[in-house]
């Protein structure tokens, strides 16, 4: 089974400032098919669902602000949230669908306020 | 307007047997699979199962294989998770998404159902 880990657990940023999360796999999520990394991710508030923010690890979903941006590639990706703001407060979550239809979730990162 | 609502809370004894819906409407029932994940309290994500609403096909995680069953409803646009046997470590929020056939999205999400398992 793919593994993958998030780091930080949690960090605090101060608004207007950089927030940098990554997610390390245990195999290469790479898609031959494709031709692009089967990593996605989410943010989740408290007492909502997830909501999809990046997708093929680098793709905004529709309706996000272009300061979320993901990069990475084969094992180690990260997500970038430029210019953090209040409404970011979260907790932050890879997944990846390479063993489709299996996914697999990373531990989460908390990103607050500082 | 793509809706995903999910049944109410359920409070389980153990050993029982849960059974949660997921009504879609707002978009092409068959033309997307469903995939569960769950969220223990303060905890985080746990994918559980996948169906294919097109013609059925299942695929459940490990750890709950063979207590857990997914099946779809076409003429409610609905799916059924049900989860036997239940224990404490069953309470969680479940929630239902919507999934495209690469998998790459999974873009709308249910509200999630609270499973409580209590003696």
């Amino acid at each position: 089974d793919i593994v993958l880990t998030q780091s930080p657990d949690s960090l605090a940023v101060s608004l207007g400032e950089r927030a940098t999360i990554n997610c390390k796999s245990s195999q290469s999520v790479l898609s031959r098919f494709y031709n692009k990394s089967s990593l996605a991710w989410y943010q989740q508030k408290p007492g909502q669902p997830p909501k999809l923010l990046i997708y093929w690890a680098s793709i905004r979903e529709s309706g996000v602000p272009d300061r979320f941006s993901g990069s990475g590639s084969g094992t180690e990706f990260t997500l970038t949230i430029n210019s953090l703001q209040a409404e970011d407060v979260a907790v932050y979550y890879c997944q990846q669908y390479y063993n489709t239809p299996s996914l697999t979730f990373g531990g989460g990162t908390k990103v607050e306020i500082k | 307007q793509v809706h995903l609502v999910q049944s109410g809370s359920e409070v389980k004894k153990p050993g029982a047997s849960v059974k949660v819906s997921c009504k879609a409407s707002g978009y092409s029932f068959t033309s997307y699979g469903i995939t569960w994940v769950r969220q223990a309290p303060g905890q985080g994500l746990e994918w559980m199962g996948w169906i294919s609403v097109y013609n059925g096909n299942t695929k459940y995680a490990q750890n709950v294989q063979g207590r857990v069953s997914l099946t779809t409803d076409i003429s409610t646009s609905s799916v059924h998770l049900e989860l036997r046997s239940l224990g404490s470590d069953d309470s969680a929020v479940y929630y239902c998404a919507r999934v495209f056939g690469d998998f790459a999205k999974v873009d709308y999400w249910g509200q999630g159902t609270l499973v409580t398992v209590s003696s």
